[in-house]
């Protein structure tokens, strides 16, 4: 089954605490990208990939880290969180093949930082 | 610039009315897509549909129909005979062809409809 798996889906931590979140897609996509959900700001976009070792910065890069050592792993890395990262995160994926580049998300993890 | 907006932040309906969702976008790309999300209670992002600029015609899926309007930049979501089930967060979102390498959606704020029995 083609998807995008997140872990953990919930993780509750504390202020500083280094935390990687991990992002997995099965469908041999180029593109993946990283977007967090804030009640009021919607989902902002805060890294992309387009390919192994292609990264860049999207809206709201602070605070974060993301590597692309392997096409099919796309993880966000918080090295020292605070409360204001506390969110709803959901990684995406998406083939470049196309015109429409239609993108598959994955379940969303939820951050609770204290 | 682009942008999404959907002005109406909750509705309330009673089970079986119809209910339409809307959203505005603005864009200067003459080719783009627009999408819209459903996120029920649990919170995953559901895929409803992609539209393509160059696309007007309108669309029915069972109970749910869309209305593309390139004159007025409008893309609304009608529900028909509103099931509790329908109870959900509900976003569009718009993406421009000419993106460059990131090509990221653009995001309304959603509307939270809540159904009721």
């Amino acid at each position: 089954e083609a998807q995008v798996t997140q872990n953990p889906r919930y993780l509750i931590t504390v202020t500083g605490k280094k935390l990687t979140v991990t992002c997995s897609q099965n469908m041999n996509h180029e593109y993946m990208s990283w977007y967090r959900q804030d009640p009021g700001l919607g989902l902002r976009q805060i890294y992309y990939s387009m390919n192994v070792e292609v990264t860049d910065k999207g809206d709201v890069p602070e605070g974060y880290k993301v590597s692309r050592k392997e096409k099919r792993n796309f993880p966000l890395i918080l090295e020292s969180p605070s409360p204001n990262q506390t969110s709803l995160y959901f990684c995406a994926s998406s083939s470049i093949a196309g015109a429409v580049w239609e993108q598959y998300f994955g379940p969303g993890t939820r951050l609770t930082v204290t | 610039a682009q942008k999404v907006t959907q002005a109406q932040t909750e509705i309330s309906v009673v089970e079986k009315e119809d209910v339409t969702l809307d959203c505005v976008y603005e864009t200067r790309d003459t080719t783009y897509y627009l999408f819209w999300y459903k996120q029920p209670p649990s919170g995953e992002l559901v895929f409803l549909i992609r539209r393509n600029s160059f696309d007007e015609q309108n669309e029915i899926s069972g109970r749910y129909s869309w209305n593309f309007q390139k004159s007025t930049s409008s893309f609304n979501f009608t529900i028909t005979a509103s099931q509790v089930v329908d109870s959900a967060v509900y976003f569009c979102a718009l993406r421009a062809h000419n993106a460059g390498n990131n090509r990221k959606l653009i995001w309304g704020l959603g509307t939270s409809l809540a159904v009721n029995p």
